[in-house]
C-alpha cells in the first residue's frame, strides 16, 4: 500500500511545455507539500496546503500552480517549462501539528530538453 | 529565519566504523528537529526525529539528542554497513508563526559505506 504516490515518475519534456505532476496520499493527513530538489541534492520547499487551503507559498515563479481538489490530493501544475526547472519535485504530507513527521512521495525526475 | 547546517559530505567509511553526522541549526521559535535518509532512487524516508531539548530520537541503531545549548542535532551510529549508505538530511520544522509545519532541511550528507 503506497502512502504517498506521485506520478509520473519521469518526467522529459522540452522547453514552453505545460506539464503536470499529481500527487494523492491515503494516510488521511490534512496537510500536502511540494518540494524540489535540485541537482545538488538540496530540497526547497515550494508549498503547503491545509484541508484544501494554500498555507505557504515560498518564492516560487508564478509558472507554478498547486492545486488541491480534495485533501488527498495535491497537483502540481506547470507552465511554460524552463530548463532551470529540471529537478526531481517531492510531495509530502503531514497531520496538522509541526512535530508530526511528512511522509514523501518517490519523487518526479523533471527533466527539460 | 530558520536554518540547518550539516556537515561537508561526502563521507566515506568502512563497514562497522563509527559514524557522525553534524547538525545545527538556527530557529526562531520551538522547532522539532528530524533525521531523514534518502536511498538511490527513492524519496525520503523518516529516519528519527526529537520534538523538545534532551530529547533523544533512535532507530535502526541510528541515533540524535536534541541539543538546545549548543543548537545541536548530531547523527551517530556505532557501526554502519553497506545498506545504510544513502543521503542523510537534518531538518527542522518550527511550530511558532505562519512556518505550519514546513520542513527546512539541510544540504544532505552522501555517505558511502563499503565492505
Amino acid at each position: 500500500d503506497t502512502a504517498v504516490s506521485q506520478t509520473p515518475k519521469y518526467l522529459v519534456t522540452q522547453m514552453g511545455n505545460d506539464k503536470s505532476i499529481k500527487c494523492e496520499q491515503n494516510l488521511g493527513h490534512d496537510t500536502m507539500y511540494w518540494y524540489k530538489q535540485d541537482s545538488k541534492k538540496f530540497l526547497k520547499i515550494m508549498f503547503s496546503y491545509n484541508n484544501k487551503e494554500l498555507i505557504i507559498n515560498e518564492t516560487v515563479p508564478n509558472r507554478f500552480s498547486p492545486k488541491s481538489p480534495d485533501k488527498a490530493h495535491l497537483n502540481l501544475h506547470i507552465n511554460s517549462l524552463e530548463l532551470g526547472d529540471s529537478a526531481v519535485y517531492f510531495c509530502a504530507s503531514s497531520q496538522e501539528v509541526s512535530n508530526q513527521p511528512q511522509h514523501f512521495g518517490d519523487g518526479t525526475r523533471l527533466s527539460i530538453l | 529565519g530558520d536554518s540547518v547546517t550539516q556537515m561537508e559530505g561526502p563521507v566515506t567509511l568502512s563497514e562497522e566504523a563509527f559514524l557522525t553526522i553534524n547538525c545545527t541549526y538556527t530557529a526562531t521559535g520551538y522547532p522539532s528537529l528530524f533525521w531523514y535518509v534518502q536511498y538511490p532512487g527513492e524519496g525520503l524516508q523518516l529516519l528519527l526525529k526529537a520534538t523538545k531539548a534532551d530529547d533523544k530520537g533512535s532507530n535502526k541503531g541510528f541515533e540524535a539528542t536534541y541539543r538546545k545549548e549548543t543548537t545541536s542535532f548530531h547523527l551517530e551510529k556505532g557501526s554502519v554497513q553497506v545498506s545504510d549508505s544513502a543521503v542523510y538530511f537534518c531538518a527542522l520544522s518550527d511550530r511558532g508563526g505562519t512556518s505550519y509545519g514546513k520542513l527546512t532541511f539541510g544540504q544532505g550528507t552522501i555517505l558511502t559505506v563499503h565492505p
